[in-house]
């Protein structure tokens, strides 16, 4: 079946560390995102990636960054220059960016930073 | 840039009885609107979606929504509210000049017994 996968589920890191989420997947689609959930506000954009080897800010870069090496990986390293970082993250991907076609969702990554 | 606007953080039904979670969006060009469903520690799933074609979109689940451009809005509606229906749901908008989808903060559905 073909999806998007995140891992781990749960990750519980020290504060200053850096730590790196996963993100994989095998649909063939060119767009993938990186959104972060706090309670109250929705999801708000990190990153996108249109296309490998590129991308670009979104709304709440600061504190993380991003790869792009292959199509099907988009992974994710908040670092300790992020000052709350713990949330849930959830990585997403699309056909082309944005448009008339919808994004899929992984399951989401619970960083808990102590 | 467009947005969008939900009314109402949380919306408590009986079961069986309708649902209608509104959602109101603002784009200076004409959107394409999403409606998504999140169940606790779970990743988002789609809905419905309008992408310019008939104004009543239907989805997945029973869920329906409407698009009224005069009014600007989407709004999620369901006749009979199930239990399994408990869960956040998302409107988002979509443009594809921003090449960005934004989600407005979510409607927490709680179906009473």
């Amino acid at each position: 079946d073909g999806g998007i996968t995140q891992s781990p589920k749960y990750l519980f890191r020290k504060e200053g560390q850096n730590v790196t989420l996963s993100c994989e997947q095998n649909l063939n689609h060119d767009a993938m995102y990186w959104y972060r959930q706090d309670p109250g506000q929705g999801l708000r954009l990190i990153y996108y990636s249109q296309i490998v080897n590129d991308f670009q800010k979104g709304d709440i870069a600061e504190g993380y960054s991003v790869s792009r090496e292959k199509k099907e990986s988009f992974p994710l390293t908040v670092t300790s220059a992020q000052k709350n970082p713990t949330a849930f993250y959830l990585c997403a991907s699309s056909i082309t960016p944005a448009d008339s076609y919808e994004q899929y969702f992984g399951p989401g990554t619970r960083l808990t930073v102590t | 840039a467009q947005s969008v606007t939900q009314l109402g953080s949380h919306v408590s039904v009986s079961e069986g009885a309708l649902v209608l979670l509104r959602c109101n969006y603002s784009s200076s060009v004409p959107p394409y609107l999403f409606w998504y469903v999140q169940y606790p520690n779970q990743g988002l799933q789609l809905l419905l979606k309008y992408t310019s074609a008939a104004t009543l979109v239907k989805g997945i689940n029973g869920f329906e929504a409407e698009f009224k451009k005069s009014e600007t809005s989407f709004h999620l509606t369901k006749p009979s509210a199930h239990m399994s229906d408990a869960a956040e749901y998302f409107c988002a908008v979509s443009d594809a000049r921003n090449n960005d989808m934004r989600f407005g903060a979510g409607t927490r559905l709680t179906v009473k017994p």
